[in-house]
């Protein structure tokens, strides 16, 4: 069956430090992955899209990875802050969007 | 900024209720979708549309309708709402842009239903 598989225990970390999130698909084979932040009672804001053909992108602090042949993709937020915690989403470009079920973050000051 | 509005914000009817949960974008967005979400767990896709007068299914749409009448609308009908229905419903939308397609996500309708 088809499955996309996040950290699932909250993660903790203290401000400055670098957070690193996992998405593990399997059954699927998606042209691009998405990762989004959710914060409590509002929908997810997309933040950063990576295709198939790209290894790496990055935007300001933010750093994703994939790797189609692990069926992976790694989420990192450099020099954490506490404004960075969140729930954070992957999701898979196919037809249609499918998302995991989120990594909860906490940043302490 | 995302243009897109769900209503109402929180809604508290009984069993057996006909409900109609609204969605509108003001982006010209062709591509709708609705998800449910319980707290701590992952978004399931109901239904999603490419554009007017199409509607596709997704995992849960069994217990629920929607319609594409207007690019700009997308409602969500639950005929008989039953407690198994409280949840968080978030509408969705995105351009058809190849492989740049992201969703901008309504602030989402709480629903409880006794």
């Amino acid at each position: 069956s088809q499955k996309i598989e996040q950290n699932s225990e909250a993660l903790n970390i203290q401000e400055g430090k670098t957070a690193t999130l996992t998405c593990n698909y399997t059954n699927y084979s998606p042209a691009y992955l998405q990762w989004y932040r959710q914060d409590p009672g509002r929908g997810p804001v997309f933040l950063l899209l990576i295709r198939e053909n790209e290894k790496e992108k990055r935007k300001e602090r933010l750093k994703v990875t994939f790797d189609t042949t692990l069926k992976q993709s790694l989420f990192h937020i450099t020099a954490s802050q506490p404004a960075d915690s969140a729930t954070y989403l992957c999701a898979l470009g196919t037809n249609d969007m499918r998302f995991g079920a989120g990594t909860r973050l906490t940043v302490k000051p | 900024e995302a243009d897109i509005y769900q209503t109402p914000r929180y809604l508290v009817i009984g069993t057996g209720k006909k409900i109609t949960l609204e969605c509108s974008q003001t982006m010209g967005h062709d591509k709708m979708y609705w998800y449910q979400q319980d707290p701590g767990m992952e978004l399931h896709l109901i239904h999603y549309s490419y554009g007017v007068n199409s509607t596709e299914k997704g995992d849960l749409s069994s217990e629920s309708t929607v319609s594409r009448i207007r690019t700009e609308h997308f409602p969500l009908t639950l005929e008989s709402a039953r407690p198994s229905h409280t949840s968080q419903y978030l509408c969705a939308s995105s351009a058809l842009q190849g492989a740049d397609e992201k969703l901008f996500f309504g602030s989402g309708t709480q629903l409880s239903v006794l």
